[in-house]
């Protein structure tokens, strides 16, 4: 069965400093996609990057980084001098292609707070 | 505006009244599904659609039903509600359910009393 753990139920940290997000995933697929997703105060869930299980480049955009590990299953997010608007909660993110082509597997949770 | 819609957003109901949340999106998205989210436990999936008339079941499926019968809509019927059923729902669509990003709906805030 899939699974996705984020170890970090709450991070905090005070702004510009540098941040990273664990998430570690299990999966019988070869194929698969990660996704990462913010939660925001407000409530709304938005996606932030999608990476698939053939593509082991890490990916920059701004200040967001990701580093795609296949040999440890994980997928962490940094966030690199951080401002109080990233205060939300993140959430990783698995899809199989497979036996369960569409099911869908969040991990927890990781809610950061960012202070001024 | 693409957007994908819940109705209601805030619904207080009490234990075995039957209740549907709709979902509806105009994207002319292949893939719909249905999650419940509770504190500390992140999202967790209910049901999920590849398309329409096929419907799956997600981690969460019991007390629950859903129907595909337009590709637009998406359904969740809960027969006979209870308090554990308290939690915020939110649906999502995406163009085929795989590689696509998710776009979820605003959330519907349930409590069963």
């Amino acid at each position: 069965a899939q699974k996705v753990t984020q170890a970090q139920t709450e991070i905090s940290v005070v702004e510009k400093e540098d941040v990273t997000l664990d998430c570690v995933y299990e999966t019988r697929d070869t194929t698969y996609y990660l996704f990462w997703y913010k939660q925001p105060p407000s409530g709304e869930l938005v996606f932030l990057i999608r990476r698939n299980s053939f593509d082991e480049q890490n990916e920059i955009s701004g200040r967001y980084s990701w580093n795609f590990q296949k040999s440890t299953s994980s997928f962490n997010f940094t966030i690199t001098a951080s401002q109080v608007v990233d205060s939300a909660v993140y959430f990783c993110a698995l899809i199989e292609v497979g036996t369960n082509a569409g099911k869908s597997t969040f991990g927890d949770g990781t809610t950061l707070t960012v202070k001024p | 505006e693409a957007q994908v819609t819940q109705n209601p957003r805030y619904l207080i109901t009490v234990t075995g009244k039957k209740l549907t949340v709709t979902c509806s999106q105009n994207m002319n998205h292949e893939y719909m599904s249905w999650y419940r989210q509770d504190p500390g436990l992140g999202l967790r999936q209910i049901y999920y659609s590849m398309n329409v008339e096929v419907t799956d079941k997600g981690d969460v499926p019991e007390g629950y039903k859903v129907s595909r019968k337009e590709k637009r809509n998406f359904p969740l019927i809960l027969e006979s509600p209870s308090p554990n059923q308290t939690s915020l729902y939110f649906c999502a669509s995406s163009p085929t359910g795989l590689s696509d990003e998710q776009f979820f709906g605003p959330g519907t805030r349930l409590t069963v009393l």
